[in-house]
């Protein structure tokens, strides 16, 4: 497997459920991103981590929770979410960030979540 | 605040007429554009940056500061062409990786 790889692809939960998204990226980079992409709404950045650090939290609500254990698995944890939260995760991965960022981002094909 | 706007969402044009892609940007410091496509069951990938000035597939696209525009172009528009087109702006050498995308433009190439 090569790439960025998400799963699951498709899920759908409650409100009260606890889900996570998973992320790999088999590219040996260093910087690994969540981005919400909704209908017709432009792709929204949620979170940058760099080295298993997390860099950038861009406002993001607390029932989604991630986790980047390493460099190359990146998780989204969700608790409770709302009807609205319903959308396409797409997960990325860049070489590094700072000097070395390039500004090409490798994405996964998504995780689409609906929550009823 | 920082803002990319693409405000075409659907470009529907015939095999071989020229293309543009609108794309604008609100930011003040020192911005870097990309272009990402998305194919027909593909992922989103990147197509090309303003600072390599390079033309991918037959596109180039100019960063105009004056105008703060960065608009795609490509002289004669091919089917294979047909995808969503997303402009995206980071400030340069970004530390946090902040990717900034547009809206997204169809374009639909007709035969």
């Amino acid at each position: 497997e090569t790439g960025v790889t998400q799963t699951p692809r498709h899920l759908v939960m409650g409100m009260t459920n606890k889900k996570s998204l998973k992320c790999e990226q088999h590219l040996g980079h260093n910087a690994m991103y969540w981005y919400k992409q909704s209908a017709k709404k432009p792709l929204e950045l949620m979170f940058v981590y760099s080295l298993e650090e997390r860099v950038e939290n861009n406002s993001v609500p607390s029932r989604f929770s991630p986790e980047c254990p390493n460099s190359s698995h990146l998780f989204l944890h969700l608790h409770t979410l709302q009807p609205e939260d319903s959308a396409l995760y797409l997960c990325a991965s860049s070489q590094d960030l700072g000097a070395g960022y390039t500004g090409e981002l490798f994405f996964g094909e998504g995780s689409r979540l609906t929550v009823l | 605040a920082q803002r990319v706007t693409q405000p075409e969402k659907l470009l529907s044009v015939f095999k071989g007429a020229p293309v543009e892609l609108k794309c604008n940007y609100s930011y003040s410091g020192s911005p870097e554009l990309f272009w990402y496509v998305q194919y027909s069951r593909q992922r989103l990938q990147l197509l090309l940056r303003h600072i390599s000035r390079e033309s991918i597939k037959g596109f180039t696209a100019d960063l105009n500061k004056g105008e703060t525009s960065f608009h795609l172009k490509k002289p004669f528009a091919q089917e294979e062409d047909s995808a969503m087109y997303y402009c995206a702006l980071s400030h340069g050498s970004s530390n946090t990786g902040k990717l900034i995308f547009g809206q997204g433009t169809t374009l639909q190439v007709k035969p």
